[in-house]
């Protein structure tokens, strides 16, 4: 059983150039949520998509996008890089019908900035 | 606002119990979650609390006192694999998601 899986591991860009994220969720799972990590600091959430569409959104500004497809898995796009937006972007899956349950992370696209 | 706070760092001995507290104020509260992140890995989850008292899983329990806003995890005889950093995360009620509000992690190394 597949778990959550990201592409790609790693990713450098420059200042102002776009980028594009990918997550596919655990089998069985119909939400995924992103998440930015700066080093030394706990993930702080960017957004989530549930049945296609974005359902809650954190404190990003608009440069940050993201779709779900029909299969469920995810993109997140992030437009005119900041170095600020250097960081580890974690995707979670999780299943709406089960409110008990954790999300189940993938081990992070990490992203530099030059 | 919403503040999750744990402490920066910890050391504790291989074989040993430490007890890795977080308190925390968010708007709305529906559980709270221990994951443990090793170095560029992902967050793998530990424990969930919801109501009020100790969850037993192993070497590892966690405790919640929904009045305090404060839960704490517990690992018994450690082991130098342990060592990762803990993070803590409440599942914020707002809305129809199940939103998570994490600490910035408690960094524990353990020592032979």
């Amino acid at each position: 059983d597949a778990g959550v899986t990201q592409s790609p591991t790693h990713l450098i860009k420059t200042r102002g150039q776009q980028v594009t994220l990918r997550c596919s969720p655990k089998s069985g799972h119909d939400t995924v949520s992103w998440y930015q990590q700066a080093l030394g600091q706990g993930p702080q959430f960017i957004f989530q998509y549930y049945e296609e569409e974005e359902r809650q959104r954190g404190n990003f500004p608009d440069r940050f996008s993201g779709h779900q497809f029909p299969n469920y898995s995810s993109e997140l796009n992030v437009n005119a890089l900041l170095l600020g937006d250097s960081a580890l972007y974690l995707c979670a899956s999780s299943w709406t019908g089960g409110l008990n349950q954790p999300q189940h992370f993938g081990d992070g696209t990490r992203l530099s900035i030059l | 606002g919403q503040n999750i706070d744990q402490p920066t760092e910890m050391t504790a001995t291989e074989g040993a119990i430490v007890q890795i507290n977080c308190t925390y104020q968010t708007s709305g509260f529906n559980g709270l979650f221990w994951y443990q992140q090793h170095a560029g890995e992902a967050p793998t989850f530990l424990s969930y609390n919801v109501l009020d008292g100790l969850e037993e899983k192993g070497r590892f329990s966690s405790f919640l006192s929904r009045s305090k806003g404060y839960s704490y995890l517990l690992l018994k005889e450690l082991q130098m694999k342990d060592s990762a950093s803990y993070l803590c995360a409440v599942r914020d009620k707002g809305g129809a998601t199940n939103k998570l509000i994490f600490g910035t992690g408690t960094l524990l190394a353990v020592q032979p």
